[in-house]
């Protein structure tokens, strides 16, 4: 059984502070590790795919890196804002070419104004 | 472009009814469906996947039951419902990238 640790589980930061949260996955047989974004009641939203080691990636003030050597990846969040409350979740693919998309736990993070 | 239509958006159902939430997608044709859960304070837990009409994997074993009676169809059953079958529902459509999900059913057994 695939499993994917994502951690904290939740998160309290005041707006502006910088925060980053941790997805921990298999290392062998990586195919791809997702990142996503969900808000209550809405899909959740992609915000990266990452596929090679050293990958890093950015959009707007979230950024997120890659190791698949040892099996984790990061997601920062700079400057944070009380939009980004939200649950963060990283789904793991495995080379398998069943394209099943284990998903962790998720991070909930709530920023307080 | 590619839309993802899950209904319905929340349901109410008695222990023991039985249960069938439908997924359809439009734009796109042979993608790869899956129907994930998020049970109370859980991440999704992936229930089903399916990579072809009729071809349906079954992750965990539970108390519910996936079809693909067609392409871009996929539906979610249940003869007898159970308590713990209560949750948050989200049907995914992918071509091998990300899943792209739908809004989710709220599904809760009294």
């Amino acid at each position: 059984i695939l499993n994917v640790e994502q951690s904290p589980q939740s998160l309290h930061v005041q707006e502006g502070d910088s925060t980053n949260f941790t997805c921990s996955f298999p290392s062998s047989n990586f195919y791809a590790l997702h990142w996503y974004r969900w808000e209550t009641a809405k899909s959740p939203e992609a915000l990266f795919v990452m596929t090679l080691n050293g990958d890093e990636k950015k959009k707007g003030r979230i950024s997120a890196t890659l190791n698949t050597k040892e099996g984790y990846s990061y997601l920062y969040i700079k400057g944070s804002q009380p939009e980004d409350s939200a649950t963060y979740l990283c789904a793991f693919c495995d080379v398998s070419g069943t394209y099943k998309y284990i998903f962790g736990t998720g991070t909930r993070l709530k920023v307080l104004a | 472009s590619q839309t993802i239509h899950q209904w319905p958006a929340t349901l109410v159902q008695p222990v023991g009814s039985p249960l069938s939430l439908e997924c359809t997608v439009e734009g796109t044709s042979n993608p790869n469906l899956y129907w994930y859960r998020q049970a109370a304070g859980r991440g999704l837990q992936l229930l089903f996947y399916s990579v072809g009409i009729g071809q349906i994997s079954s992750e965990v074993p539970q108390n519910l039951s996936a079809s693909r009676p067609q392409d871009r169809q996929f539906i979610l059953s249940s003869k007898k419902l159970l308590l713990s079958d209560s949750g948050f529902y989200l049907c995914a459509w992918s071509e091998g990238v990300s899943p792209h999900f739908g809004n989710g059913t709220r599904l809760t057994v009294t």
